[in-house]
């Protein structure tokens, strides 16, 4: 069965420290990967999705990076962290070229910038 | 662009009745998917229901069910018998229906169901 890892769960950061999310997602290969962010009382902001290694696109313009260096590997980074990046950070993945799928979310992240 | 518009941010039920969770989205898409996702207060998202818009008949799983009005963009879930479990955030969510898997979300529900 394919199962998805977020990690850490909790993280408080200075402001200009920089941040670094991982996830991985296993039984499954070339899957789609996204990386959401809810703030406190709004809904899901895509902020970026990835079809293949090396391949990411960016949903909305911000002080974040995302990288796939391996193929069920998603990684979220920012050099350095605005107070307005505090928030909580999922990552999701679904099965390429299926119509049938749904996004199926890791356990989150949440992030307070102090 | 898609979007997905929840009017509800909040939203009150006693238990073992029944509540409707209102979800409206704009596309010009002619094939697409739609989703219900559940986050109780452990913050995992979990799919209640998905309907395609290609079918006519409304999904239903156990006392979830849709009434999805194509020609209005509407889609919205009904709760039957409410259970003190279903206490959670509700976000209705689009897919397009062909090449990458894009899922675009509402705001979210809060639904309280009380004792």
């Amino acid at each position: 069965s394919q199962t998805i890892h977020q990690w850490p769960a909790t993280l408080v950061q200075p402001v200009g420290s920089p941040l670094s999310l991982e996830c991985t997602v296993e039984g499954t290969s070339n899957p789609n990967l996204y990386w959401y962010r809810q703030a406190a009382g709004r809904g899901l902001q895509l902020l970026f999705y990835s079809v293949g290694i090396g391949q990411i696109s960016s949903e909305v313009p911000q002080n974040l990076s995302a990288s796939r260096p391996q193929d069920r590997q998603f990684i979220l980074s920012s050099k350095k962290l605005l107070l307005s990046d505090s928030g909580f950070y999922l990552c999701a993945w679904s099965v390429a070229g299926d119509l049938n799928t749904e996004a199926f979310f890791g356990q989150g992240t949440r992030l307070t910038v102090v | 662009a898609q979007t997905v518009t929840q009017s509800q941010p909040e939203m009150s039920v006693q238990e073992a009745e029944t509540v409707t969770l209102s979800c409206t989205y704009d596309t010009s898409e002619s094939n697409y998917y739609l989703f219900w996702y559940k986050q109780p207060p452990s913050r995992q998202m979990i799919l209640v229901i998905r309907q395609e818009a290609y079918k006519q008949q409304n999904a239903t799983e156990n006392r979830f069910s849709v009434n999805f009005q194509k020609a209005a963009k509407s889609f919205s879930l009904k709760i039957s018998d409410s259970q003190l479990g279903d206490t959670a955030m509700y976000f209705c969510a689009f897919m397009k229906g062909y090449n990458f898997n894009k899922f675009y979300f509402g705001s979210g529900t809060k639904l309280n169901v009380k004792p």
